[in-house]
């Protein structure tokens, strides 16, 4: 069965910093990866996702990953923080069921931005 | 429009009441999903419809239960639910992505109805 970790539950960054959330996953085959991103008391918003090809995926807000198969990891980053940034990250692992998709996500980042 | 709109946004309601959430998409989205999020959990998959039928049902209990009238409805019928039950419910609709070789698709989730059962 697939499983996403991601090993860091709180993180704090200043704004203008640069960003990096870890996430590791496991999957016998080629899987596909999204990272998800959610404010306080709201649905979870598509920053990026991966599916093949290209192991650096650009994403919105200016959020970028790479997948590295050797490492199972699929980390997220961004080279300067904005305080709007603020909010909780979730890496998504996804296998196909015919016309569906099944997400399995990881416990997610909350990420803290100080100004 | 590339949303999926959930209503009620809040809901209470007491054990012995019976409520529904409802979810509308109009992007011709043949699947559609229900999630539960606890509080500060990630979301878990509770039922997946592919073409109005349920394809996945993640061994939920019987007081929630799914119907799907066409392809841009989905409602969660909710019965006899206990406090344990309440959360944030996630509704989401996918399709295949045209970027996958092999037909991946990507979910685009509502904002969700926060459910509290006293």
């Amino acid at each position: 069965a697939q499983s996403v970790t991601q090993p860091d539950i709180h993180i704090t960054v200043s704004e203008g910093a640069s960003l990096e959330l870890r996430c590791n996953y496991s999957y016998g085959a080629t899987p596909y990866l999204f990272w998800y991103v959610q404010s306080p008391g709201q649905g979870l918003q598509l920053l990026l996702k991966y599916f093949s090809g290209d192991t650096l995926v650009q994403g919105i807000k200016g959020f970028e990953a790479e997948f590295k198969r050797s490492q199972s990891s699929f980390n997220l980053r961004k080279p300067s923080v904005h305080w709007s940034d603020a909010a909780e990250y979730f890496c998504a692992v996804g296998i196909n069921t015919g016309t569906a998709s099944k997400l399995t996500f990881g416990t997610g980042t909350r990420l803290q931005v100080t100004l | 429009d590339t949303e999926v709109t959930q209503t009620p946004k809040h809901l209470v309601m007491g054990m012995t009441n019976k409520k529904s959430l409802k979810c509308e998409q109009h992007m011709g989205h043949r699947a559609m999903y229900w999630y539960k999020q606890k509080a500060k959990k990630p979301p878990e998959l509770m039922f997946v419809y592919s073409y109005e039928k349920l394809s996945i049902n993640e061994s939920v209990p019987s007081r929630f239960s799914p119907e799907c009238p066409n392809s841009s409805l989905l409602n969660l019928h909710l019965h006899a639910l206990q406090p344990e039950d309440s959360a944030l419910y996630l509704c989401a609709s996918s399709q295949r992505d045209r970027e996958s070789p092999s037909g991946a698709n990507v979910l685009t989730f509502g904002a969700g109805s926060r459910l509290t059962v006293l």
